[in-house]
């Protein structure tokens, strides 16, 4: 049973591009959160997915955007990108228990 | 506003010890409380699932507890081998489906 994957691992964007991350959830799972994490913190919650729509939302800006896909893979969005949005890039599926799978991560560095 | 705190933020110890993680939250209203572990540059693992309604959990040398009304959760590590090191962070469950983290604290098992 495959675990989260999330696409790509690594990437590098200039400010003022607009990237793109993917994740597939674990098998069974219908809902996908996203989280941003810098060097040394905690993760931070972007937003949450389930059927398809954003249930719920940190404190991220616009500029962070998502979508789900009938499968229940996911996208986030990040346009206009800043130095400041250089992070690890964490997708995570849930199971009904309420416990949290994390994939492997996408690290944006943003130059 | 939920806040967890993790103390200490890094601890070093010899192998075969036994070791207590500390996370404190400041909001007794939680739906539950999760450990992980995180590698560096990885993703995250989930260690221990707690709900609200329990008192601990158990899962081989590891051991979580959960005490709500003083806002404290303890993860124990019995036998600790250096294959234990990394950090460890603790996130609170809200009934709004997002997670509180903490920063974590980065365990190093010296042989």
């Amino acid at each position: 049973d495959a675990g989260v994957t999330q696409s790509p691992t690594h990437l590098i964007k200039t400010r003022g591009q607009q990237v793109t991350l993917r994740c597939s959830p674990k098998s069974g799972h219908d809902t996908v959160s996203w989280y941003q994490q810098a060097l040394g913190q905690g993760p931070q919650f972007i937003f949450q997915y389930y059927e398809e729509e954003e249930r719920q939302r940190g404190n991220f800006p616009d500029r962070f955007s998502g979508h789900q896909f009938p499968n229940y893979s996911s996208e986030l969005n990040v346009n206009a990108l800043l130095l400041g949005d250089s992070a690890l890039y964490l997708c995570a599926s849930e199971s009904r228990a309420g416990e949290l799978f994390f994939g492997e991560g996408s690290r944006l560095t943003v130059l | 506003k939920q806040e967890v705190t993790q103390i200490p933020a890094a601890l070093s110890v010899p192998e075969g010890e036994n070791l207590v993680l500390n996370c404190s939250f400041t909001d007794s209203a939680i739906y539950n409380l999760q450990w992980f572990r995180q590698d560096p540059g990885k993703g995250l693992t989930s260690l221990l699932l707690i709900q609200s309604s329990q008192r601990e959990q158990t899962s081989g040398r590891l051991n979580a507890s959960l005490d709500k009304s003083s806002g404290r959760s303890t993860l124990y590590i019995a036998a600790s081998q250096p294959g234990d090191s990394a950090t460890y962070l603790c996130a609170v469950g809200r009934s709004n489906y997002q997670l509180i983290w903490g920063a974590g604290t980065k365990l190093i098992i010296k042989p």
